[in-house]
């Protein structure tokens, strides 16, 4: 158990739909990560909050959007849902904003567009 | 982010070490070199990391070559439980930003 909680573990929904994905890090951890794994594309990394602020962006999608709360969980935001967007989405936390300490990651919330 | 290099796959017998190689050429000084695995169905786990020096923990072992260029993740007694896609990630302690830049990584297969 890496400490970190998503939920919810599977979701299915239909296209041009919304789903919220929801984060709680590990306690002490300021930052968290959102990660997309998809078959094709591998772990993709999304976007990086720390402490509420947005740290780094990678290859988000700008019908998706994130924040981080002041008690330090994260939601996950994907709008207008397509059939491409299915796929595992990973969110890990950790404790300061850069690369000097290990991301533990959670199980997981399973995305099915239909 | 300097790149890595790893083979698409690997295959083990149960309880014999294996040596899954990384290269990465174009490492800089500040590169720690991270290893994460990911166990099917699960989210990634932090395996071992390291600068310049060989690593051991309770999971694996890491031997850097002298030049920084390569490394391999040793796992001295490989189990069923071992089966994953293991990732060799470089990580700049001088930047900005924590996140991780994963690869296609390792497949390895543990056989009984």
């Amino acid at each position: 158990d890496s400490g970190v909680t998503q939920t919810p573990k599977h979701l299915i929904t239909a296209t041009g739909q919304r789903v919220t994905l929801r984060c709680s890090p590990r306690s002490g951890d300021l930052s968290v990560y959102w990660y997309q794994q998809s078959l094709d594309q591998g772990l993709q990394f999304l976007i990086q909050y720390y402490n509420g602020e947005e740290r780094a962006k990678g290859n988000i999608l700008e019908r998706f959007s994130a924040q981080q709360f002041p008690d330090l969980h994260s939601e996950l935001n994907l709008s207008s849902l397509e059939l491409g967007d299915s796929a595992l989405y990973f969110c890990a936390s950790s404790e300061g904003p850069r690369a000097t300490g290990e991301l533990f990651f959670g199980e997981g919330s399973r995305l099915t567009v239909l | 982010d300097a790149k890595t290099t790893q083979p698409n796959s690997m295959e083990s017998n149960e309880e014999e070490p294996v040596h899954l190689p990384c290269n990465h050429s174009t490492i800089s000084g500040t590169d720690y070199i991270h290893w994460y695995r990911q166990l099917p169905s699960q989210g990634p786990e932090y395996v071992i990391h390291g600068l310049t020096s060989n690593v051991n923990n309770r999971m694996a072992s890491l031997a850097i070559a002298e030049d920084r260029k390569s490394s391999t993740l040793i796992l001295h007694r490989a189990t069923l439980r071992d089966a994953a896609v293991y990732y060799c990630i470089l990580r700049d302690v001088g930047g900005s930003q924590g996140n991780l830049i994963f690869g296609k990584g390792t497949k390895l297969s543990v056989k009984p």
